[in-house]
């Protein structure tokens, strides 16, 4: 039984471009989350989705971000016109239902030079 | 918003020892506590949760105590092996959907 699986590991883009992060959940697990870590910091919950919804994107910044979780396919992290500060390992988790412990995947790791 | 913190950012032990990580949160709506461990490259990787109508859950070597009193958690690791050492979170969750994670504990452990 495959864990979440997110794409790629790592991506390293210049500022100004764009970043497009995949995550695929758990084999029938329904709910999709974004975290965001810093280094030697805790992550931070961006935002939660389920097929074709958008939950709770309260953590997520007003310009620039964007993600979705669409019927068929992985969910996507999209960065517009990244700066240097969007730097950072970018989580995505997945639950059958709410309230469940969250699966992680392993992360992708965003560099902007 | 909610803050969840820890006490001790590093916490070094000797192989063998019992392990205790302490975690303070500060929302009393919170419901739903979880541990996480997560090693250097890698996700976190769920250790054990507990609800708050809990004081305490067991594991296998691990141990979580919940005193709502205090809002406080924490998570008991007996005989710390080296395969323990990394970073531990814990997370709180109240609107069954987002968490809010500490900022972690580095275990260190020596042989």
């Amino acid at each position: 039984n495959a864990g979440v699986m997110q794409n790629p590991r790592h991506l390293v883009r210049r500022r100004g471009q764009e970043a497009r992060l995949r995550c695929s959940p758990m084999k029938g697990h329904s709910h999709v989350y974004w975290y965001r870590q810093l280094p030697e910091e805790g992550l931070k919950f961006m935002v939660y989705l389920q097929k074709e919804n958008i939950i709770d994107e309260s953590g997520m910044p007003k310009e620039r971000f964007s993600a979705e979780f669409p019927k068929e396919g992985p969910s996507i992290l999209r960065i517009q016109q990244v700066v240097r500060g969007d730097s950072a390992a970018y989580f995505c988790a997945s639950s059958p239902e709410s309230v469940q412990p969250q699966h992680f995947g392993d992360g992708t790791r965003l560099s902007i030079l | 918003g909610e803050s969840v913190g820890l006490h001790l950012p590093t916490l070094s032990v000797q192989e063998g020892d019992n392990s205790i990580i302490n975690c303070a949160y500060s929302n009393s709506a919170s419901d739903y506590f979880i541990w996480y461990k997560q090693e250097s490259g890698k996700g976190p990787q769920f250790i054990i949760d507990i609800r708050s109508n809990m004081d305490k859950r067991q594991g296998q070597r691990v141990t979580v105590l919940l005193n709502k009193t205090v809002k406080h958690l924490s998570l008991q690791i007996a005989a710390t092996q080296p395969g323990d050492s990394a970073v531990y979170f814990c997370a709180e969750g109240n609107n069954f959907n987002k968490f809010y994670f500490g900022s972690g504990t580095k275990l260190n452990v020596k042989p």
